[in-house]
């Protein structure tokens, strides 16, 4: 069935940090890619998505691109700031079956300033 | 983007009530709406699947005499978690799917506390 594994938080950083959250999947068809954010207190925003292999997908300097090879999404961001500070999950979508959203476990990311 | 509101966004009842809440689609018609559950520092746990006009379809191991679901309009599903119970207390979220753009949008959750 479908899956998505990422990496286990929190991750600390220090602002201005490089930041990788990694994102693998497991799936049948052609899934779209998804990352979500949840600031605190709050429900899940859109951060960026891809839908077809080797489509980049970017927002508010993140970015991520659906590797069909490795099967991976992973997110990424040059500088983070302290207001990035929120939970990330990578989630996945397969048109092909249904309209359901399958998360990862979610990554807690604390920025420190 | 499309925006979907859910109601109450926080919830403080005694065990053994009824508690209702409310997901809309403000600005789109949304066929298609579906339920989470998340519980704390964990990922979010999709309850059900609720089609406008039809029977919600409810994922393995969700009672559904427990969590009762109605989508009565294109723009309205509703959860009502019956006779809860301090294990029901959780951050529920809803999305609606809108089919233009093929995207679902997420409300900002309801909080529920079981006392």
């Amino acid at each position: 069935g479908n899956s998505v594994t990422q990496m286990e938080g929190p991750v600390t950083l220090s602002e201005e940090a490089f930041l990788t959250i990694n994102c693998t999947y497991t799936a049948t068809g052609y899934p779209s890619l998804f990352w979500y954010v949840q600031y605190p207190g709050e429900g899940l925003q859109l951060l960026l998505k891809a839908t077809k292999a080797d489509d980049k997908g970017s927002n508010k300097g993140f970015e991520a691109t659906y590797r069909k090879e490795t099967t991976s999404f992973h997110l990424e961001k040059g500088s983070v700031q302290v207001s990035d500070s929120a939970v990330y999950f990578c989630a996945l979508r397969n048109l092909n079956r249904d309209d359901k959203i399958i998360f990862g476990k979610g990554t807690r990311l604390h920025i420190l300033p | 983007g499309a925006v979907v509101s859910q109601h109450p966004s926080r919830v403080i009842c005694k065990s053994g009530t009824s508690v209702k809440i409310e997901c809309r689609s403000l600005d789109f018609q949304a066929t298609t709406m579906f339920w989470y559950r998340q519980f704390p520092k964990k990922s979010l746990m999709l309850m059900a699947t609720s089609n406008e006009g039809s029977k919600a379809t409810y994922e393995q191991g969700v009672e559904k005499d427990k969590f009762l679901i109605n989508h009565a309009s294109l723009t309205l599903s509703t959860l009502t978690v019956t006779s809860a119970h301090p294990e029901d207390s959780s951050f529920y979220i809803c999305s609606a799917y809108r089919g233009t753009g093929n995207e679902q949008f997420f409300g900002p959750g309801t909080r529920l506390t079981v006392l």
